[in-house]
């Protein structure tokens, strides 16, 4: 069956613009995370989504920062007035159930940030 | 806070010849753990789980060994391929807290 799939797979935005990044989690997955992963580092926890519910939010960097998922099923990550400091890979995983179970890595989106 | 961190961040490993991965974990607290397998421009794939109430899990060439006692975790990969040449990274979290802690992740690279 398909995947996690995110769009764009790369992304190039010049400092000060916004910008937004989509997450389609495998069908019927309850749970929703955003990671990010800087160059060369193991991906560190954003948000998490149960359903369209977001229940955790501490690893957003700052308030520029913005998730939703609206319906429960597709996501959207949105980085304001972006940075350099930005720059990495932005990965999406889904999982079946509510509680601790296997998370479901999409390809991610590169963000890169002039 | 409490992380997750590898003892190597490079393995070389002969083709044919078994691999061991090993990770160390800090917090006692942590109930499950993963290894992930990420290559080059891919997202991390799941390779294998294990539950704070096993010792040992054994998957298809890969076996996750877990040594609570010490906070230890090890992934061994059998007959190792070409294909096995990636970064791998093993993950923790534990009940009620959904996110999972990486570590910065061992690359391993098979040699012909």
């Amino acid at each position: 069956g398909a995947g996690v799939s995110q769009s764009p797979r790369y992304k190039v935005a010049k400092r000060g613009q916004d910008v937004a990044l989509r997450c389609d989690p495998i069908s019927g997955h309850v749970s929703l995370f955003w990671y990010q992963q800087a160059l060369g580092q193991g991906p560190e926890f954003l948000t998490y989504f149960q359903n369209e519910a977001q229940l955790d939010k501490s690893g957003l960097p700052s308030d520029r920062f913005f998730a939703e998922r609206p319906e429960g099923s597709v996501s959207t990550l949105k980085i304001q007035r972006t940075q350099q400091e930005d720059s990495a890979v932005y990965l999406c995983a889904s999982s079946p159930t509510t509680v601790t179970d296997t998370q479901y890595f999409g390809p991610g989106t590169r963000l890169t940030v002039l | 806070g409490e992380s997750v961190g590898l003892h190597l961040p490079t393995l070389s490993v002969q083709e044919g010849d078994n691999s061991i991965i090993n990770c160390a974990y800090s917090n006692s607290a942590s109930d499950y753990f993963i290894w992930y397998k990420q290559e080059s421009g891919k997202g991390p794939q799941f390779i294998i789980d294990i539950r704070s109430n096993m010792d040992k899990r054994q998957g298809q060439r890969v076996t996750v060994l877990l040594n609570k006692t010490v906070k230890h975790l090890s992934l061994q990969i059998a007959a190792t391929q070409p294909g096995d040449s990636a970064v791998y990274f093993c993950a923790e979290n534990n009940f009620g807290n959904e996110k999972l802690t990486f570590g910065t992740g061992t690359r391993l690279t098979i040699i012909p």
